[in-house]
């Protein structure tokens, strides 16, 4: 069965350093990948989606990931932390062929920004 | 344009009572979904409608809940009778789904406790 991996479940970065924040996935084959985010009192929202083409996505507020199939990764970068990005962040996937539209997530990246 | 809303935003329970979840998608949206997160573990999906119709409902837990979309336009999760394991946040999507890596919008969520 497909499954998500969201290496650290807490993360903390300086405002300013680097945000990394890494997924992996199991299946063979390449399904559609999603970042989501949950602010603090708020629902999820989209951070950007994979779904063919370009490998790098570029995606709101600063946010970007790159596919890479031969590692199974979609890791979420952000080259400058704002205190704005304190947040719960979550990677998912959707399976590209099938009936079955769901969602499947990891357990989600705590990510604090410190001043 | 609103977005996808859910009530209540808490809910507080004993053991043995029932208690309906509501989920009011994005107008237009025909497919709507329920999500559960419970504490420390990852999003679960739960169910799938397509208009009124259960697309999938692969992911509900036993026969204690209950959903339904009746017209195809709201959806409630009743779940009767609460134990203590159904304590979580419930989140509801929507989505158009004009192809199969369309957004899921999601709610602020229902946060449920039992006690």
């Amino acid at each position: 069965a497909q499954s998500v991996t969201q290496l650290g479940s807490h993360v903390s970065v300086s405002e300013g350093a680097l945000v990394l924040l890494r997924c992996n996935y199991s299946s063979s084959v390449p399904p559609y990948l999603f970042w989501y985010v949950q602010y603090p009192n708020q629902g999820l929202q989209l951070l950007l989606k994979y779904t063919s083409a370009a490998t790098l996505v570029k995606g709101i507020n600063g946010f970007e990931a790159e596919f890479k199939k031969s590692e199974t990764s979609f890791h979420l970068t952000k080259p400058s932390a704002h205190m704005s990005d304190a947040a719960e962040y979550f990677c998912a996937v959707s399976d590209r062929a099938g009936n079955n539209r769901k969602l499947i997530w990891g357990l989600g990246t705590s990510l604090a920004v410190n001043p | 344009e609103a977005g996808v809303t859910q009530f209540p935003s808490h809910s507080v329970i004993e053991k043995g009572q029932t208690v309906t979840l509501r989920c009011d998608p994005i107008s237009g949206h025909d497919n709507l979904y329920w999500y559960r997160r419970v504490m420390g573990k990852e999003i679960k999906f739960l169910l799938h409608f397509v208009k009124e119709s259960k697309q999938d409902e692969s992911g509900m837990p036993n026969n204690r809940f209950l959903a339904e979309r009746t017209g195809g336009t709201y959806s409630t999760l009743k779940v009767q009778p609460a134990e203590l394991e159904d304590s979580g946040v419930y989140f509801c999507a929507s989505s158009q789904e004009r192809t199969r890596a369309d957004t899921q919008y999601f709610g602020p969520g229902t946060r449920l406790t039992v006690l």
